[in-house]
């Protein structure tokens, strides 16, 4: 099966620039995650998808941050204005059911993309 | 909320040495899953080992192994025979059993392992 595909790799804008990323989640896949990961820390979850609905976006930054998930496969991040501790790598994520994801039988309980790093200058 | 700590920023071990990356975990939870993820600089989060929180026996998975101490939210992770490929950042990280509030995951900070021949 194909993975979780993200775009792009990489981004360097200016501060107060706006950016996109993209992210195509493994198909059937309802749940779909982006995190931030700022260097030389754990991802920290932005927003949760339940198809086109959002579970969670309590640490989303919301005057700058924006997500959606039209029709509820793919998805897209935006910052706009970006700041320079925006700077990070954001992963998208997929899983199948949030409620079994954990089980052994899932054989991950959620699939990652490569991520896009991004750098605010 | 769920909190998850990793104590340990960096590590390092000799090839086909044992190495344990600790973690402990808060939650007032009852029904959760434990993970441990490798990360290297690809950025590919690959998925190393998983604990369900109500089985008692520690997981295991090859060279990799787990310590799982649920009174103490405590979850280490040994990795015997350690290989050069091993070299990586890994993250515990934590999921509540849950519908639609499950399934999402909470990392620690990482520990970066360092495996030298």
């Amino acid at each position: 099966e194909a993975g979780v595909a993200q775009s792009p790799r990489y981004k360097i804008i200016e501060k107060r620039q706006s950016v996109a990323f993209w992210c195509n989640p493994i198909s059937g896949h309802a749940t779909l995650y982006w995190y931030q990961q700022i260097l030389g820390q754990g991802p920290k979850l932005l927003i949760q998808f339940q198809n086109n609905g959002v579970v969670d976006d309590s640490q989303l930054p919301k005057d700058r941050f924006s997500a959606e998930r039209l029709k509820g496969v793919d998805s897209t991040l935006k910052i706009q204005p970006a700041k320079l501790e925006d700077s990070a790598v954001y992963l998208c994520a997929s899983s199948l059911d949030p409620l079994m994801a954990g089980r052994s039988s899932y054989n991950s309980p959620l699939h990652f993309g490569n991520g896009t790093r991004l750098t605010v200058t | 909320a769920q909190t998850v700590t990793q104590s340990q920023p960096e590590m390092s071990v000799q090839e086909a040495e044992t190495v344990t990356l600790s973690c402990t975990y808060d939650t007032s939870e009852s029904n959760y899953y434990l993970f441990w993820y490798k990360q290297p600089p690809s950025r590919q989060m690959i998925l190393v080992i998983r604990q369900e929180a109500y089985k008692q026996q520690n997981a295991t998975e090859n060279r990799f192994s787990v310590n799982f101490q649920k009174a103490a939210k405590s979850f280490s992770l040994k990795i015997s025979d350690s290989q050069l490929g091993d070299t990586a950042m890994y993250f515990c990280a934590f999921m509540k059993h849950a519908f639609l509030q499950g399934g999402k995951l909470i990392f620690g900070q990482g520990t970066e392992l360092s495996v030298k021949p």
